[in-house]
């Protein structure tokens, strides 16, 4: 497609419950980055691929949280029995090159 | 201490004002520097994106690395209302295929 596609665009959720995000890359692009931005705050790292290569998980902030990619294209964060905390807008950037190009991202609210 | 700091604002400016956005970082690692600009609800867009120190100029947009100081700055000319957003920095040590360190965002409001 022409942009990063990511889905749902919203989401509320119960605390406890799991869930699902995804992410559909620009073609092409052989990176794919998750981040979370929480409200007023800038954007933390959370995982990244490259290609084939081992994913960089070290952004990852508990072991309720994990990411798959298949190949070089779509990509799923889950997080399992989701916290209050978890509550922030998830954003999927790719790149081929030189900087980064997102989503609009996902906002989750765990209520 | 965080690795990227910035002013969250916000900065109000009236329409045609000259904005100046900064950043300072702790890393001396760093080499490749980035702007993005977030309206809301919206992923960042990359405005910027300099190669070491130095300036590099876009239209009404130039930003400039100093290195020996660890600080960087996004000038904005003849403001806009339509520049009103959230203006991100960003950082790497390493080119291309890297997770980027964030500032925390400066909110910007360009009134009429």
């Amino acid at each position: 497609g022409a942009g990063v596609s990511q889905s749902p665009s919203n989401k509320v959720t119960e605390k406890g419950k799991d869930v699902e995000l995804r992410c559909d890359p620009i073609s092409g692009h052989t990176a794919l980055y998750w981040y979370r931005q929480r409200l007023g705050q800038g954007l933390e790292f959370l995982i990244y691929f490259q290609g084939n290569s081992a994913p960089d998980k070290s952004g990852l902030p508990s072991d309720r949280f994990s990411a798959e990619r298949t190949g070089e294209s779509v990509s799923t964060l889950t997080i399992q029995r989701t916290q209050q905390e978890d509550s922030a807008v998830y954003l999927c950037a790719s790149s081929l090159a030189a900087g980064y190009t997102f989503g609009s991202g996902t906002r989750l609210t765990v209520v | 201490q965080k690795e990227v700091e910035q002013d969250p604002g916000p900065l109000s400016v009236p329409e045609g004002a000259i904005v100046s956005l900064n950043c300072t970082y702790s890393n001396s690692a760093f080499q490749y520097f980035m702007w993005y600009r977030q309206y809301s609800r919206k992923g960042p867009e990359l405005l910027m994106y300099t190669y070491s120190s130095g300036n590099k100029e876009d239209g009404r947009f130039t930003a400039q690395v100093d290195k020996s100081s660890k600080y960087i700055s996004l000038f904005i000319r003849d403001s806009q209302p339509s520049d009103s957003a959230t203006y991100l920095c960003a950082m790497s040590a390493i080119d291309g295929y890297n997770k980027l360190i964030f500032g925390a965002g400066t909110r910007l409001a360009v009134h009429p």
